[in-house]
């Protein structure tokens, strides 16, 4: 089974819009780290944010804000006033307890056009 | 100072060759894994070592073969290269810790002819 799943393929956004990409989990442990990365055409791994399973505290950097919620299993990134720097593939990303490994989602591909 | 390392970036060769992708990591980290990046950009682990030990060795052919020789070094080594195994190879470390991040290489892209 899916331990991240990302059920958005593809976005198409114009410039300045606002855009949400959703990530949703599935773990049985109570104890877990999520992250967000970025892929730009580049090809590079950037990581954003990461949250762990006790910290629902939601969290505004800039133009990027993530929503955290466990009742959902949701862990949904959202960029304000979007540029078209931001075209990228975005990550979602759980590890466990465990920690032996970093499970990811199938990647959101954002494109945003000027 | 690049903290994770991967070499080459490009890797292009023939079917039924042998090589190897070095990947060294300079942050002091105890974790290191091997991730495969396919067409579609799915990225998926095929080991993962901590304090030099395997802890994860996916269902991956035994054509590929892990090899750190500290905590500081994942090397990959393949062999008898197939075109399937074309695809984007990417190193990655972090803390056991898990409230930390993976730090990840550059990439390999191998290409397989």
């Amino acid at each position: 089974a899916q331990k991240v799943t990302q059920a958005q393929t593809e976005i198409s956004v114009v410039e300045k819009e606002d855009v949400t990409l959703d990530c949703v989990y599935e773990t049985r442990d109570t104890t877990y780290y999520l992250f967000w990365y970025k892929q730009p055409p580049s090809g590079e791994l950037v990581f954003l944010i990461r949250r762990n399973s006790f910290d629902e505290q939601n969290e505004i950097s800039g133009r990027y804000s993530w929503n955290f919620q466990k009742s959902t299993s949701s862990f949904n990134f959202t960029i304000t006033a979007s540029q078209v720097v931001d075209s990228a593939v975005y990550f979602c990303a759980l590890s466990e307890n465990t920690g032996n490994q970093f499970y990811f989602g199938t990647g959101t591909s954002l494109t945003v056009i000027p | 100072d690049t903290a994770v390392s991967q070499t080459p970036k490009y890797l292009v060769t023939q079917m039924g060759n042998d090589k190897s992708i070095k990947c060294e990591q300079n942050l002091g980290h105890d974790t290191m894994y091997w991730y495969k990046q396919d067409s579609k950009k799915f990225l998926k682990i095929m080991f993962s070592y901590n304090n030099k030990e395997l802890i994860i060795n996916e269902t991956v052919p035994n054509r590929f073969s892990p090899k750190s020789p500290d905590k500081a070094h994942l090397n990959l080594h393949i062999n008898s290269l197939e075109l399937g195994d074309s695809a984007v190879y990417f190193c990655a470390s972090s803390i056991r810790d898990r409230d930390t991040e993976a730090f990840f290489g550059q990439g390999t892209r191998l290409t397989v002819v």
